[in-house]
This record gives structure tokens, sequence and C-alpha cells, in this order.
């Protein structure tokens, strides 16, 4: 079955130590995107490849930094974790609007 | 700034009960409107897409657009215990080829047998 996939699906980090999620789709959809969501909230878009086209959000933390290497794979990388960025970390894939997201990667920060 | 509102709940329905959720947005501009699912510890799954004002059917699920008033709504009839979950309504406001989404904050809903 195509889908989304995320590894892993339990991170623990410790605080300021740099930690990369992956993510990788048999979808072939052009593309990708990183949210964040934290309990009772709302996720949060942090970035999205159109392509090889990265878009940040505004508001996302420099902290925060995307990888897209080939048209199957992204990743997420946190440079310096601290306690407020533990939270699930969710891919999404798109060709259209409609968006399909993996299981996510909980994060837990230490 | 982008706001989709959703009241938080929970939503408490019987078994065999239809359930109303609704969403209001501020963006003028959206362009397309979708429905979320997601159970406790899970990601969300899309249950219903929405592009022009009116109904939209797909089985049990209704969605409601109504562009002129900025809301939105899900209907689920015939509301099954396996259906208690937070719902998340997303807006797109994109207008090229793909979405970029702001999330309310969910319905939860809770379906007693």
């Amino acid at each position: 079955d195509a889908m989304v996939i995320q590894n892993p699906r339990y991170q623990v980090t410790q605080f300021g130590k740099p930690v990369t999620l992956s993510c990788s789709q048999t979808l072939n959809h052009n593309v990708m995107y990183w949210y964040q969501q934290k309990s009772s909230q709302a996720p949060k878009l942090l970035f999205h490849y159109y392509d090889k086209d990265f878009n940040n959000e505004a508001d996302t933390p420099d902290n925060f930094q995307s990888r897209r290497p080939n048209t199957s794979f992204c990743f997420l990388d946190i440079r310096s974790p601290g306690l407020g960025d533990a939270a699930m970390y969710l891919c999404a894939t798109s060709r259209g609007h409609e968006q399909y997201f993996g299981p996510g990667t909980r994060l837990t920060v230490t | 700034q982008k706001e989709v509102e959703q009241n938080s709940g929970p939503l408490s329905v019987p078994e065999g009960a239809i359930a109303s959720l609704n969403c209001t947005y501020s963006d003028r501009g959206s362009q397309s409107f979708f429905w979320y699912r997601q159970y406790s510890g899970k990601s969300p799954e899309l249950i219903m897409s929405i592009y022009s004002n009116g109904d939209k059917e797909d089985g049990r699920f209704t969605a409601q657009l109504n562009k002129a008033s900025q809301y939105v709504s899900l209907l689920i009839r015939d509301s099954q215990p396996s259906d208690s979950a937070t719902y998340l309504c997303a807006v797109n406001v994109n207008a090229v080829g793909y979405s970029t989404l702001t999330f309310g904050k969910g319905t939860m809903l809770l379906v007693s047998p």
C-alpha cells in the first residue's frame, strides 16, 4: 500500500542534543510538509517542500531545519532541542490539495 | 492572521444520533476546506474535503460550506462509539495547485453506547 512512513515513532533526546526525524513516502507526491503538534493544540506548519523548493513559515524557529534529498525522503533536524520542543512531529504529503499524514514521531526532551 | 475556530467540546451524543461539528475561519480568500479525524495519540486522518458552497456527502459524513458566512460544518449520521475522536477543521488559502493548511484546535466528540 502507498503510504507515508515516519521513523522513529518515538524519540527521546537530551536537552541541546541534535536530533533528526525522518519521513518517507511511496505516494510519489511532490509536496512534503512538517508539522508540530503539542498536546490539545492544532498542528502547526513548520515548513514544506514543493518539489525541491523549500518554504519556511515565518514563525518557525531557526533551531528547526529540513532537508529533502529526493522525492521520497524528507528530514527534520532540530539543532538544539529545548524542553519546549517536546511534541508530536507530523509529516504529510500531497499532490493536489488533499494532505495525507504519516503516523508521527513523538519527541521527548529530557 | 489566518484563524480557524472550533468549539473544543467535548460534544457528547448517544449512539445512533447525528453529531454536528462547526468551524469558522477568518480569511475570506480561503479556497478549500478539510475535516480530519484524530484519535488520541495518533495522526490526523482525512475524512472530507469540500471546495464549493453547499453540501458534500460521503457515507455517514456530510460536509457543509458557506463561504459568505465563513462557516464550514461536518455532520456525522448514525454516530458510532468508534467515531469518538477529535475532529480537526483545516483551511487552505493557497490558490496554487497545492495547499498550505491552517488547522483549528479541534472538537472532541464522545459517542456513548
